[in-house]
């Protein structure tokens, strides 16, 4: 049991619209992250968040946002869906401070038509 | 984005073999953590290494901390059917907040083994 839950776990969209995925994560796990999994690829780093703000970033453009919530949820939005954004968005999560390796979910299977 | 170097990309064993990939990167990195990704789930963690020149093992794997803190291997011995799956590499490091940074993933070593 990963503890980190994502939904959808697929989702069809069209190029152009904008699209929300959830991410549950553990009590106590203060910090999430985000990443993009293309097909083949490692997973590339979004963005991190910490008690509820933006503490990182990787080289993902401003369309890419996203909240954490006190019930220890978060969303990533992604806005004007583009084709290369299909992949596979995996949340993670950690009690934050030094890590021991984040706490992967699932993933949501994205793909834009 | 960036990615680690990691090789080999595939691996066809046969049961029982040992197996050995590596990881390098062209910046250093505070932390090297090994994770096995399977069809349709997220990456689980298998090893965490947090000191140049670091070994540590969990169970049939063995993983090492490169000391110039630009490379790690991870070592399997013995394989059985349960360790097929996608092996990746990922570098942290401490962010500017005193958390840390987003980790830095490298492109996978598929594992199969062989009948």
């Amino acid at each position: 049991e990963t503890g980190v839950t994502q939904s959808p776990t697929h989702l069809i969209k069209t190029r152009g619209q904008q699209v929300t995925l959830r991410c549950s994560s553990q009590s106590g796990h203060n910090t999430v992250s985000w990443y993009q999994q293309a097909l083949g690829q490692g997973p590339q780093f979004i963005f991190q968040y910490y008690r509820e703000e933006e503490n990182g970033r990787g080289n993902f453009p401003p369309r890419f946002s996203g909240l954490q919530f006190p019930n220890y949820s978060s969303e990533l939005n992604v806005n004007a869906l583009e084709l290369d954004d299909s992949a596979l968005y995996l949340c993670a999560s950690s009690s934050g401070g030094r890590l021991y390796g984040y706490t992967f979910g699932s993933g949501t299977r994205l793909t834009v038509v | 984005g960036q990615q680690l170097n990691q090789s080999p990309q595939s691996m066809f064993i046969q049961e029982g073999e040992d197996v050995s990939m590596n990881c390098t990167s062209s910046s250093i990195f505070n932390t090297w953590l090994w994770y096995k990704q399977e069809p349709g789930e997220g990456p689980v963690l298998l090893i965490a290494l947090y000191k140049a020149g670091e070994l540590t093992s969990n169970g049939r794997l063995t993983a090492q901390f490169g000391i110039t803190r630009k490379d790690s291997f991870l070592n399997i011995s013995a394989s059985i059917p349960s360790d097929v799956g996608i092996y990746f590499c990922a570098g942290q490091n401490e962010g500017s907040g005193g958390g840390a940074d987003g980790l830095t993933f490298g492109k996978g070593t598929h594992l199969i083994i062989q009948p």
